[in-house]
């Protein structure tokens, strides 16, 4: 079945103690993204990858890490949480379009963070 | 910089009756796609449409149709004999093809409710 596969789906932290978020997808897409909801301001590009070590800043980066050494793989690190953090995060995945490939993205179940 | 904007924070429909979502966009680009995503409670985001700008005729999918108006910027989704399983959060999104970040804006969204 083609998934995005984000863990975990909850998670409670303290301030400052980090933590990872992991997405995998099997499509064989190039394309990866993090996004966080937040109610009233809709979904906020985090950071994306379009490729196997290749990323870049999304429009709220600030705190936030990623890494890409798997074309499958797409963790989220967060070195030191705070509470303006706490947030719905979605890992998403599509081909890039003007490679030919298809336009839709698919999304992860979300991870809902409380950072106290 | 893209933006799309969903002016309705909510709307209410009778279950059987139809009911229309309005989006705007802001764009410089000629080439891009245009979604309609729905969130139920559950918080998994799914397609329901998709729009390519290139394309003049609007999109269907059983139910739900879109009336794209390119010069306009605007992306309305029409649902059809509304059912309580349409109850949602929806958001209208636009798919950035050129500059290279191919990135994914969203509208703020718009909360659903079907009455039976």
């Amino acid at each position: 079945e083609a998934q995005v596969t984000q863990n975990p789906r909850y998670l409670i932290t303290v301030t400052g103690k980090k933590l990872t978020v992991t997405c995998s997808q099997n499509m064989n897409h190039e394309y990866m993204s993090w996004y966080r909801q937040d109610p009233g301001l809709g979904l906020r590009q985090i950071y994306y990858s379009m490729n196997v070590e290749v990323t870049d800043k999304g429009d709220v980066p600030e705190g936030y890490k990623v890494s890409r050494k798997e074309k499958r793989n797409f963790p989220l690190i967060l070195e030191s949480p705070s509470p303006n953090q706490t947030s719905l995060y979605f890992c998403a995945s599509s081909f890039v379009t003007r490679q030919g490939g298809g336009t839709e993205a698919f999304f992860g179940q979300g991870t809902r963070l409380t950072v106290v | 910089a893209q933006t799309v904007t969903q002016s309705q924070p909510e709307m209410s429909v009778q279950e059987a009756e139809t009911v229309t979502l309005s989006c705007t966009y802001d764009t410089s680009e000629s080439d891009y796609y245009l979604f309609w995503y729905k969130q139920p409670p559950s918080r998994q985001m799914i397609l329901v449409i998709r729009q390519e700008a290139y394309k003049q005729q609007n999109a269907t999918e059983n139910r739900f149709s879109v009336n794209f108006q390119k010069a306009a910027k605007s992306f309305s989704l029409k649902i059809s004999d509304s059912q309580l399983g349409d109850a949602a959060m929806y958001f209208c999104a636009y798919r950035s093809v050129e500059g290279g970040s191919e990135k994914l804006v969203f509208g703020k969204g718009m909360k659903l409710t079907v009455n039976p």
